[in-house]
């Protein structure tokens, strides 16, 4: 079946240092979708992408979905503390309400 | 606006023991959704309802069940817990991005042990 794999699994950062991670999928993808959970929180939703090569930018965030569609990146530039918690890449399987989820990067950002 | 609620919070089960997780969304979202987080593994899909009526299984349905009672609840039923499904639970509800995918949104999440 479809995999999304993620990397890294973990990530240190100086306070001002940049973060990427990246997201990449077995099979091509509609669309791919990124999340945020902070630590003790519940996911939620920053973005959607659709288009292949498509980059979009929320601030410092900056997300891109991949020529073939079979890969993702989100890179923040100049962590700050807020940046921390877990990162996860998320594609469809199948149908659109069957969203299969990386297993996320886990971000500290350390002041 | 509560958005997805979820009860109870936490829960410890004895092996064998049934429970019924409880979701309720205001937001008029028709489809609804249940995951499961382990560590490591990022969230995944136990079943979802695409509609009031309607109940699809996802990537890990065994040893559950549920029921999607009318447009607000959906609530996921753990017959005979087991300590393979001590995890945390989340869910959720969605809209539509257009087409193409559903932006979810999820709940506080359930934290569940079996023993």
């Amino acid at each position: 079946g479809q995999q999304v794999m993620q990397i890294p699994q973990y990530q240190h950062v100086q306070e001002g240092e940049d973060f990427t991670t990246y997201c990449n999928s077995s099979t091509t993808l509609s669309n791919i979708q990124w999340y945020k959970q902070r630590p003790g929180g519940h996911p939620v939703f920053l973005i959607q992408l659709v288009k292949s090569g498509e980059v979009k930018k929320q601030k410092r965030l900056t997300f891109q979905f991949g020529e073939a569609k079979k890969n993702s990146s989100l890179h923040i530039t100049a962590t700050q503390t807020t940046d921390v918690g877990t990162y996860f890449c998320a594609g469809p399987r199948g149908s659109a309400r069957q969203l299969t989820f990386g297993s996320g990067t886990q971000l500290t950002v350390l002041p | 606006n509560a958005g997805v609620t979820q009860t109870p919070k936490f829960q410890v089960l004895k092996t064998g023991q049934s429970m019924t997780l409880q979701c309720a969304q205001d937001m008029n979202h028709n489809s609804m959704y249940w995951y499961r987080q382990d560590p490591g593994m990022g969230l995944r899909l136990i079943y979802y309802s695409a509609s009031e009526g309607t109940t699809d299984k996802g990537e890990v349905p065994n040893g559950y069940n549920v029921s999607r009672l009318n447009k607000r609840e959906f609530s996921l039923r753990l017959e005979s817990a087991a300590p393979s499904q001590t995890s945390v639970y989340f869910c959720a509800s969605s809209e539509s991005l257009g087409g193409l995918g559903e932006k979810l949104f999820f709940g506080s999440g359930t934290q569940l042990s079996v023993l």
